[in-house]
């Protein structure tokens, strides 16, 4: 298994451009989730999913949005990108059940916007 | 969000125990989670706790929670090189709430 995988690993915009970024897992998880990780501060909760078909904003959800047309993918989106959004994005998931369920990560696109 | 503070470093020597302290806000939480981020990588998770839990140990890990201070600790025991990394605590509030804290740059000194 992959596990979960990020696609691009880097990527530098101009302000007002547009990108998506795919996650993708093959483990089969029902939650997906998207987050952004800023020096000095925890991983913030973007959108996530709980299930194909599915997105909720969390945290902070302004600025992108989401589809999960397909089980294993999550894409997340920036239509017009703006420099308060350049950070590490991480994308994970987990298995739908109770417990602690124990959410993968991927390893992450690193985004800067000039 | 919730509240949920880890101080910025630690610095310790190679064989002595590590400390990693963080306190959060909301007590209805469920579970208590610890990661570790190796550079240039994602999370990866070390150990968790459930609430009506005192301590876990697992192996060279320790973790403390008091849950009336709103306080959890790990421990990790004999720190190698290897540890060296970013350990997030994280708190879980509801079914998709997950909230963490700053993250503890954590070096090792040979």
């Amino acid at each position: 298994n992959a596990g979960v995988t990020q696609t691009p690993k880097f990527r530098v915009l101009k302000t007002g451009q547009s990108m998506t970024l795919l996650c993708a897992q093959d483990m089969n998880h029902e939650y997906m989730y998207w987050y952004r990780q800023d020096p000095g501060m925890g991983l913030r909760l973007i959108h996530y999913s709980v299930g194909e078909g599915t997105t909720a904003k969390g945290e902070v959800p302004d600025g992108y949005n989401v589809s999960r047309l397909k089980k294993q993918n999550f894409l997340l989106g920036l239509e017009s990108a703006a420099p308060s959004q350049t950070s590490v994005y991480f994308c994970a998931s987990r298995p739908l059940g109770q417990g602690a369920d124990e959410q993968y990560f991927g390893p992450g696109t690193r985004l800067t916007v000039t | 969000g919730e509240d949920v503070e880890q101080s910025l470093f630690l610095s310790v020597r190679e064989g002595d125990s590590s400390v990693i302290n963080c306190t959060y806000t909301d007590s209805s939480s469920t579970y208590l989670y610890w990661y570790k981020q190796e550079p240039g990588a994602g999370l990866q998770l070390l150990t968790y706790i459930f609430s009506n839990m005192d301590m876990k140990q697992d192996q060279r890990l320790t973790v403390l929670l008091n849950k009336k201070d709103k306080h959890l600790s790990l421990r990790i025991a004999d720190t190698q090189t290897g540890d060296s990394a970013i350990y997030f605590c994280a708190e879980r509030t509801g079914a998709n709430n997950l909230f963490f804290g700053t993250g503890t740059r954590l070096t090792v000194i040979p």
